[in-house]
């Protein structure tokens, strides 16, 4: 069965503090690996999309990379507005949806 | 460019209530719609999506209905809500290519 696990549940950095975020899968077929950010209350924003092993996406702090069995989103020195729910979901070849991992809460402190 | 709308933001309806949460989409057309439940501290559960109008797939058995009366409207339904009902629902389009964007959700308590 196709699926996506994020790692860890929930991470706490200090401003400044680097670190990544993973995302395991296994999907017959990928189209794509998307990453979104999620504020409490609020629907998920889009990051990046990601289609085939080897590439990276970079906007400011943030840097995603894939392989062929995982994808991690990579946070250089964060500050604290970068606390949030970071989601990442998959599409398979000929689907029409999105299928979301359970998501990583960072909080990013002063 | 594209906006999409969803509404309510918040609702607090009583058990055996029926529901009804609109979603629209501007500025394209024949996009496929989306709607997903998030539970509390939980990922995005795909509940129904559409392909066009009058089509409806249905991902999981559930007491919800979903209809898509014209290209950029999509509505979430149910006859008789139940406790479990309540939850996040989130509307989402894409235009088969160009990545998936969410509404702003609407907050459900069942009470």
């Amino acid at each position: 069965e196709d699926q996506v696990t994020q790692s860890p549940e929930a991470l706490r950095l200090q401003e400044g503090e680097s670190s990544s975020l993973n995302c395991s899968y296994t999907v017959s077929g990928l189209r794509g690996l998307f990453w979104y950010r999620q504020d409490p209350g609020k629907g998920p924003e889009f990051l990046f999309t990601l289609y085939s092993a080897g590439e990276e996406k970079e906007k400011e702090r943030l840097k995603a990379t894939l392989t062929k069995k995982e994808s991690f989103l990579h946070i250089t020195a964060p500050k604290p507005e970068d606390s949030a729910t970071y989601l990442c979901a998959f599409e398979r070849g000929g689907g029409n949806k999105l299928t979301f991992g359970t998501g990583t809460q960072l909080k990013v402190e002063l | 460019s594209q906006t999409i709308h969803q509404w309510p933001a918040t609702l607090v309806q009583p058990v055996g209530s029926p529901l009804s949460l609109e979603c629209t989409v501007e500025g394209t057309s024949n996009p496929n719609l989306y709607w997903y439940r998030q539970a509390a501290g939980r990922g995005l559960q795909l509940l129904f999506y559409s392909v066009g109008i009058g089509q409806i797939s249905s991902e999981v058995p559930q007491n919800l209905s979903a209809s898509r009366p014209q290209d950029r409207q999509f509505i979430l339904s149910s006859k008789k809500l139940l406790l479990s009902d309540s939850g996040f629902y989130l509307c989402a389009w894409t235009d088969r290519g160009y990545g998936y964007t969410f509404g702003s959700g609407t907050r459900l308590t069942v009470v």
